[in-house]
C-alpha cells in the first residue's frame, strides 16, 4: 500500500525558515517523479513544485520561486520542501503527492494527508 | 499559465440523480486532464485521468470525457459517499500544472 507521510508543519513567523518533509512508502520511490501542492483550507489546490526522479528537472510556482527549494533523498525514500522567507500567504496544509511518470509532470496519484503551515506574527 | 474553469460552484443533486460537472482550459491542451475528488478532512483522491480514464478501483459510474479545452466529469447515479468536491487539473504544461477552482457536490 502506498504511504506518503508529511511532517515539518507548524507556526512560524514571517520572513522565518521551515523544512518539510515526506516519508514515502509501499512503492519504489525513485521509479516516478514527485510534488508539492498546498492547500489554503477550505479553498483551493495550488501546485508548488515538482521534481524528477533523478532529481534533473525541478520546478517552482511562481508564487514560491526563489524562497522555496524542493530536494529527494532516494536512499531514504524521502521528499523535502525547504520553504524561506515565509509569508502569511504561504499558510496551508501542504500535501506530497506521487506523480504518474518519472521523468516529467502529469496527474497526481497518490497523495499524503498534509502537513500544515502557519505563518503567522 | 494556463487558466482552468470549473462550473458550477456548487451542484445540489438528489441521491441517485446523475451530476454533470464541466472544466474549462483557457487553450487547448489535449487530452492532459485529470479529475480528483476531495472529501471534508481528506486529501484528494485521482478519478479519472487522460481525461477519460479510470484509475483501478474507481467505480464505473465515475466517467470522464472531452479533448482540447471542454471536458465534463459525470456521476451516473449520485450515492451518498459522492458527495464532496471535485477539482479537474491539466497537466499539458510542465509548469505550471494548474487546478480549476472547484465544484462542491451537495445534497439536494
Amino acid at each position: 500500500e502506498v504511504q506518503l507521510v508529511e511532517s515539518g508543519g507548524g507556526l512560524v513567523q514571517p520572513g522565518r525558515s521551515l523544512r518539510l518533509s515526506c516519508a514515502a512508502s509501499g512503492f519504489i520511490f525513485d521509479d516516478y517523479a514527485m510534488h508539492w501542492v498546498r492547500q489554503v483550507p477550505g479553498k483551493g489546490l495550488e501546485w508548488v513544485s515538482g521534481i524528477t526522479w533523478n532529481s534533473d528537472k525541478i520546478d517552482y510556482a511562481d508564487s514560491v520561486m526563489g524562497r522555496f527549494t524542493i530536494s529527494r533523498d532516494n536512499a531514504k525514500n524521502s521528499l523535502y520542501l525547504q520553504m524561506n522567507s515565509l509569508r502569511v500567504e504561504d499558510t496551508a496544509l501542504y500535501y506530497c503527492a506521487t506523480d504518474r511518470h518519472s521523468s516529467g509532470w502529469s496527474y497526481f496519484v497518490s497523495w499524503g494527508q498534509g502537513t500544515l503551515v502557519t505563518v503567522s506574527s | 499559465e494556463i487558466v482552468m474553469t470549473q462550473s458550477p460552484a456548487t451542484l445540489s443533486v438528489s441521491p441517485g440523480e446523475r451530476a454533470t460537472l464541466s472544466c474549462r482550459a483557457s487553450q487547448t491542451i489535449g487530452s492532459n486532464l485529470a479529475w480528483y475528488q476531495q472529501k471534508p478532512g481528506q486529501a484528494p483522491r485521482l478519478l479519472i485521468y487522460a481525461a477519460s480514464s479510470r484509475p483501478t478501483g474507481i467505480p464505473a459510474r465515475f466517467s470522464g470525457s472531452g479533448s482540447g479545452t471542454e471536458f465534463t466529469l459525470t456521476i451516473s447515479s449520485l450515492q451518498s459517499e459522492d458527495f464532496a468536491v471535485y477539482w479537474c487539473q491539466q497537466h499539458k504544461d510542465w509548469a505550471p500544472l494548474t487546478f480549476g477552482g472547484g465544484t462542491k457536490v451537495e445534497i439536494k
